[in-house]
């Protein structure tokens, strides 16, 4: 199974912040990583799919990038509606795995 | 409205069974893969199994294959987990999904949960 690793797990941040969020995968996923956000008692709202498209409807402020084994998630401003979990998911093989997660908090 | 909704959770011992549905409304069923995905309390994200658009085609992870079945009635526009010897680290709330492009949850549901204990 590929295992996927997130960091940090969790991070501070002011409104207006850029914030980098790191996903790496245990071997490589070519493209196939995607990024969810969730709020607390939400389902999970996808965001990025196949590293780098932006899901429709998602502020431009998200960006997703990377391939093979290393992705990033950046919010180039941080707005107080994205204070949240954010998950990177592979699915270049089953089973697809998600990483453990990392925390968006209010500094 | 598109949407997907989950039901059929609840209280089970250990051991038990459990029926989770969910029911699609305003897109074309047929044309997706579907999914379920757990979530223990306080955990995070675990995919569960997933099925080609005409059921053809169903994937596990490890710890549920032989216990869980998923299945769809493409006429009912429905997606299934029959879950069976049911065990307390089953415990989670249970999300079906749409796939987008077969392979990212692009639509969940509001989720069911299911609680296994004694």
């Amino acid at each position: 199974d590929i295992q996927m690793t997130q960091s940090p797990s969790s991070v501070s941040a002011s409104l207006g912040d850029r914030v980098t969020i790191t996903c790496r995968a245990s071997q490589g996923v070519s493209s196939w990583l995607a990024w969810y956000q969730q709020k607390p008692g939400k389902a999970p709202k996808l965001l990025v799919y196949g590293a780098s498209s932006l899901q429709s409807g998602v502020p431009s402020r998200f960006s997703g990038s990377g391939s093979g084994t290393d992705f990033t998630l950046t919010i180039s401003s941080l707005q107080s509606e994205d204070f949240a979990t954010y998950y990177c998911q592979q699915a270049n093989s089953f089973p697809f795995t998600f990483g453990p997660g990392t925390k968006v908090e209010i500094k | 409205e598109v949407q997907l909704m989950e039901s059929g959770g609840g209280l089970v011992q250990p051991g038990g069974s459990l029926r989770l549905s969910c029911t699609a409304s305003e897109f074309t069923f047929t044309t997706y893969w579907m999914t379920w995905v757990r979530q223990a309390p306080g955990k995070g994200l675990e995919w569960v199994a997933h099925i080609k658009q005409d059921g053809s085609q169903k994937y596990y992870m490890d710890s549920v294959r032989g216990r869980f079945t998923i299945s769809r009635d493409n006429t009912k526009k429905s997606l299934s987990l029959q879950m069976n010897s049911l065990r307390v680290e089953d415990t989670a709330v249970y999300y079906c999904a749409r796939n987008g492009w077969g392979r990212y949850f692009d639509l969940w549901g509001r989720g069911t949960l299911v609680t296994v204990s004694s």
